[in-house]
């Protein structure tokens, strides 16, 4: 299984800040990554495909990047909205798995 | 609009099964590899497996292809999870999503208690 490690596990924040977390793969995936976030007592909701892609409607502050091994998501001005779990997920090779996510939180 | 209306949960004694259902709306269902993905707790997601968009394939994690067994109905546009011989480690909120994780429904609890 292709494990995905994720760094830091949590971290505190302001507004403002500039925030960047790292999703390491065990092994090469390619591009296939795509990023979630999931609020406190929501869904997850995808933020990013293919490794660097937008989905719609997500704001232009969230930049996904990375292939290969390393991959990484900043939010480039952090908003008072932004404070959830982040986790990525591999669809490179079977069984699909996801990291085990980044708590951002507001300080 | 994409919804995704998962149902199907509840509290199972350990050694049940429950078959947890899945309707989709908002997209053309039958065109759509679908998936099952739980999230425990603890907030660890787990893939449990997927279907092809005609049903003819599927991939499990393999620590639960044994017990867990995904179908889908292309006309009713629901996609279906069977869980046997249900434990513990088993608790979670199931969602169900179709591509890869493109979008997510609410989720629906399975609580395994005695």
């Amino acid at each position: 299984n292709t494990v995905m490690t994720q760094s830091p596990t949590s971290m505190f924040t302001s507004v403002g800040d500039r925030v960047t977390m790292s999703c390491k793969a065990s092994q090469n995936v390619g591009i296939n990554v795509g990023w979630y976030q999931q609020k406190t007592g929501q869904s997850p909701k995808r933020l990013i495909y293919w490794a660097s892609n937008r989905d719609t409607g997500v704001p232009d502050r969230f930049t996904g990047s990375g292939s290969g091994t390393d991959f990484t998501l900043t939010i480039s001005n952090m908003q008072a909205e932004d404070p959830a779990i982040y986790y990525c997920l591999q669809h490179n090779s079977y069984p699909l798995t996801f990291g085990s996510g980044t708590k951002l939180e507001i300080k | 609009e994409v919804q995704l209306v998962e149902s199907g949960g509840g509290l199972v004694q350990p050694g049940a099964s429950l078959k947890l259902s899945c309707v989709a709306s908002g997209f053309t269902f039958s065109d759509y590899w679908m998936s099952w993905v739980r999230q425990t707790p603890g907030k660890t997601m787990e893939w449990i497996g997927d279907i092809k968009y005609d049903g003819s394939y599927t991939n499990y994690a393999p620590s639960l292809k044994n017990r867990f067994t995904i179908s889908r109905d292309n006309a009713k546009s629901t996609l279906y999870l069977q869980m046997s011989n249900v434990r513990s480690e088993d608790t979670a909120t199931y969602y169900c999503t179709p591509g890869v994780a493109d979008y997510w429904g609410q989720g629906v609890m399975v609580t395994v208690s005695s």
